[in-house]
């Protein structure tokens, strides 16, 4: 059984640094990994999907990348902003269209 | 951009009541999903539907049915509520690959 974990649940970090999340998952047959941000209270908002066969995306300030061989994804946030606080998950698709997640880092971002 | 919309954003039922979860997609994807989050336990998959009239139970179907009588809708029912079905609920839509989601409908039973 797939099984998505990520590191750490929470993170703080000063405005203007660089941050790494981690996510990391236990079978290496994935279809795609999707990361997604979640607002307090609000639906998920999709921000990268990486294909199997792809080692990195980007968009804008994010770039995720994917090591399907050891089972890690990570998403890098440059210049961290007040506005990118939010709970960010990582999802890897599965069979059928099917996916599962991770119980997300909280991220705070302080001014 | 793709729209999926959910019929309330918060409901407050009692407990035996019945209740209808109504999720709307306007891109035309075959491909529907219901899921419930809890803090400590994450995004679970409740069911989804792969065409109309099509569902297949997700990881945790008990207590849920649904209803798939249109493509661009997809409805989530509660036959008796009870109080450990007060959750968040998400529905979401995929056409090839991407999952979009809905706002959520926080779901209150007492």
């Amino acid at each position: 059984k797939q099984e998505v974990t990520q590191i750490p649940a929470a993170l703080s970090v000063p405005e203007g640094e660089n941050l790494v999340l981690n996510c990391s998952f236990t079978d290496s047959a994935i279809y795609n990994l999707q990361w997604f941000r979640q607002d307090p209270g609000k639906g998920l908002t999709s921000l990268l999907l990486i294909q199997s066969s792809q080692r990195e995306q980007t968009s804008g300030r994010l770039n995720a990348s994917l090591d399907k061989s050891s089972g890690r994804s990570t998403l890098y946030i440059a210049a961290s902003q007040p506005g990118d606080s939010a709970t960010y998950l990582c999802a890897v698709l599965r069979s059928a269209r099917q996916l599962t997640f991770g119980s997300g880092t909280q991220l705070t971002v302080l001014p | 951009d793709v729209k999926v919309t959910q019929s309330s954003r918060y409901l407050v039922k009692r407990t035996g009541e019945k209740v209808f979860l109504e999720c709307v997609q306007d891109m035309d994807h075959e491909n529907m999903f219901w899921y419930r989050q809890d803090p400590g336990l994450g995004l679970r998959l409740i069911y989804f539907s792969y065409d109309v009239k099509m569902k297949e139970k997700g990881d945790i179907p008990e207590g849920y049915s649904v209803s798939r009588e249109k493509k661009e809708r997809f409805s989530l029912i509660l036959e008796s509520a009870s109080t450990n079905q007060t959750s968040m609920y998400l529905c979401a839509s995929t056409g090839f690959y991407e999952q979009y989601f809905g706002p959520g409908t926080r779901l209150t039973v007492t």
